[in-house]
């Protein structure tokens, strides 16, 4: 199985500030990485598919980068509604793996 | 707009069978991926198993002698089956669409 790598586990940040968020890959994935954002009691929400294609509906604040085994989410300014949990997954193989997961929390 | 609904039964005793259904509403059933993602109470989300357009499953190595994902294309259906289950099931289930459309996500709780 690919094994998937985020970092940090837990992040505090205030309004406004740029986030960073990195997911590794245990092997190159190509480009075939997702990203989720996950709100308490609420399903995930897909926000970048293939590394760096934003989602319909998706505020342009977030933005994807990377391929092969290095991937990077960012939001640009963080605002009140972002704070949440963040995912990656990888599609490129089965099964298919998420990362742990990036707590973004307010500072 | 794709709309994922789920119902299933939410408390089971272990080693009963784990049966979830989940309908898709307002969007061509055919040529995508249906996926069952579960999430044990606060912790990480787990890919468990997935059956694509043409009917072909895959599962979870480790869930592989439990698990059954199917499709009935005649009602917008996909259902997942977990045999034998045990407490290491409680989890939150949902099912998807490509990963893009989700459902609201059932509770499943396994206690004697």
């Amino acid at each position: 199985d690919i094994q998937m790598t985020q970092s940090p586990s837990s992040l505090s940040a205030s309004v406004g500030d740029r986030v960073a968020i990195t997911c590794r890959a245990s092997q190159s994935i190509s480009s075939d990485l997702n990203w989720y954002q996950q709100k308490p009691g609420k399903a995930p929400r897909l926000l970048i598919y293939s590394a760096s294609s934003l989602q319909s509906g998706v505020p342009s604040r977030f933005s994807g980068s990377g391929s092969g085994t290095d991937f990077t989410l960012t939001i640009s300014s963080l605002q009140p509604e972002d704070f949440a949990t963040y995912y990656c997954q990888q599609s490129y193989a089965l099964p298919r793996t998420f990362g742990h997961g990036t707590k973004v929390e307010f500072k | 707009q794709v709309r994922l609904q789920q119902w299933g039964a939410g408390l089971l005793k272990p080693s009963e069978t784990l049966s979830l259904t989940c309908g898709v509403y307002g969007g061509s059933f055919s040529g995508h991926y249906w996926t069952w993602i579960r999430q044990p109470p606060g912790r990480g989300l787990e890919w468990i198993g997935e059956i694509n357009h043409s009917g072909r499953t895959t599962y979870k190595p480790a869930l592989n002698s439990r698990l059954t994902i199917s499709v009935d294309t005649s009602k917008n259906l996909f259902s997942l089956r977990l045999t034998s289950v045990t407490a290491a099931d409680t989890a939150l289930y949902y099912c998807a669409s490509d990963f893009t459309y989700w459902g609201q996500g059932t509770l499943v709780t396994v206690s004697s």
